[in-house]
């Protein structure tokens, strides 16, 4: 167990449809950073927070997108979903207190179907 | 965009053999991860590598932080069929706009023959 809580386990939902996944970091990590896997891609970084704030952003679509609360949970918010969004979307976290340790820290992820 | 080759894409082998895998890229990294997921499960960290020529050992596992900051391995020394998984290295940059994510490898699937 890494610490790190996402729900739902699993989503099942239509196209066009919008959904959110949350996730809980480890305690006492700051950061919270969003993937996203499917077959054929690996695991693609989506978008990271740090403390509340945006700090660094991947190959995320417009149509997605996430905030970190003041209690440092996080929610990645899903909309106009297509066929193609259909992955597991992971969250992990770290501690970055130093900017040279980065050990990230994976939930059990949330399996997205777009039916 | 920055890109980690890891090889091979996919291992069959005996138990009780030894296995190694690699990450190499082109940028210099100055944090390297490997982690292991299995089915239904997310990525587990194994082992963190933070110094250039650094080698670690978990149990079983060693791996390497190569000297030129490009490339890393890890092996596994007499496999056993829990080992049955996909390994990802994973590399972080020592600067840029992006602080902090780490770039991925496409992963080693490794299967175990008992």
């Amino acid at each position: 167990d890494s610490g790190v809580t996402q729900t739902p386990k699993h989503l099942i939902t239509a196209t066009g449809q919008r959904v959110t996944l949350r996730c809980s970091p480890r305690s006492g990590d700051l950061s919270v950073y969003w993937y996203q896997q499917s077959l054929d891609q690996g695991l693609q970084f989506l978008i990271q927070y740090y403390n509340g704030e945006e700090r660094a952003k991947g190959n995320i679509l417009e149509r997605f997108s996430a905030q970190q609360f003041p209690d440092l949970h996080s929610e990645l918010n899903l909309s106009s979903l297509e066929l193609g969004d259909s992955a597991l979307y992971f969250c992990a976290s770290s501690h970055d207190r130093r900017s040279s340790y980065n050990e990230q820290f994976f939930g059990p992820g949330t399996r997205l179907t777009v039916l | 965009g920055q890109q980690l080759n890891q090889s091979p894409q996919s291992m069959f082998i005996q138990e009780g053999e030894d296995v190694s895998m690699n990450c190499t890229s082109s940028s210099i990294f100055n944090t390297w991860l490997w982690y292991k997921q299995e089915p239904g499960e997310g990525p587990v960290l194994l082992i963190a590598l933070y110094k250039a020529g650094e080698l670690t050992s978990n149990g079983r596992l060693t791996a390497q932080f190569g000297i030129t900051r490009k490339d890393s391995f890890l092996n596994i020394s007499a496999s056993i069929p829990s080992d049955v998984g996909i390994y990802f290295c994973a590399g972080q940059t020592p600067s840029g706009g992006s602080q902090g994510n780490l770039i991925f490898g496409k992963g080693t699937k490794l299967s175990v023959k008992p």
